[in-house]
């Protein structure tokens, strides 16, 4: 699986957008881009993914380079609830051995 | 209703006991795994089974080991528990057809928070 590098830390005030970037400068040709967070003493919790186009859901946004070595998770109206480890993953979408390989993510800290 | 419910939520038990961790989905899933979160916050895939099967194995000491009775459980159990063992584990699962991953969406449990004194 493509590594990825994320920001340890990022601050956002409550309502605006956070824009949490990644990089997966190695990422092969069928693997997607996955977000998942971690909100304190929880399980984590699938956000978004993507391949190449950009994604949107009742979540958040994906927006992909052309490219494909970063991406930006976009949380549109951050919330205190949205604070919460954030983590970027490349893996394949489809075969076998599913396991998702978490680093150390980006803490997201929103603010009042 | 819970997703994915793991049982207990905390466990606090002494060094060389032997301890087991339940997971149960009902999301209809046939593939579930087992994660260690440790004290540095990493997550790391234990184990993961699909329909009752052993698929992903991660050189995990042979003190642990999961037991599938069928596809909505997966349990732990843990021989000889050390003090290195204590962690969060989370279940999580997720939905294959005919042992392929589709979309590769996993949802977690709450999480176990395992404590070795």
């Amino acid at each position: 699986d493509a590594k990825t590098t994320q920001p340890p830390s990022m601050d956002c005030a409550e309502g605006r957008a956070a824009n949490l970037p990644c990089n997966h400068s190695t990422i092969s040709g069928n693997e997607y881009v996955y977000w998942y967070r971690q909100i304190h003493s929880q399980g984590p919790q699938y956000i978004i993914h993507g391949l190449k186009n950009n994604e949107t859901n009742e979540m958040a946004s994906l927006i992909i380079t052309e490219d494909r070595k970063s991406s930006t998770l976009i949380l549109p109206h951050a919330t205190l609830r949205d604070t919460a480890v954030y983590y970027c993953i490349v893996r394949v979408a489809r075969g076998y051995g599913n396991k998702l390989v978490f680093g150390a993510g980006t803490i997201l800290r929103v603010k009042s | 209703d819970t997703a994915v419910s793991q049982t207990p939520k905390y466990l606090v038990t002494q060094m060389g006991n032997d301890k087991s961790i339940k997971c149960e989905q009902n999301l209809g899933h046939d593939t579930m795994y087992w994660y260690k979160q440790d004290s540095k916050k990493f997550l790391k895939i234990m184990f993961s089974y699909n329909n009752k099967e052993l698929i992903i194995n991660e050189t995990v000491p042979n003190r642990f080991s999961p037991k599938s009775p069928d596809k909505a459980h997966l349990n732990l159990h843990i021989n000889s528990l050390e003090l290195g063992d204590s962690a969060v584990y989370f279940c999580a699962s997720s939905h294959h057809t005919g042992g392929v991953v589709i979309k590769n969406i996993q949802y977690f449990g709450a999480g176990t928070r395992l404590s070795v004194l």
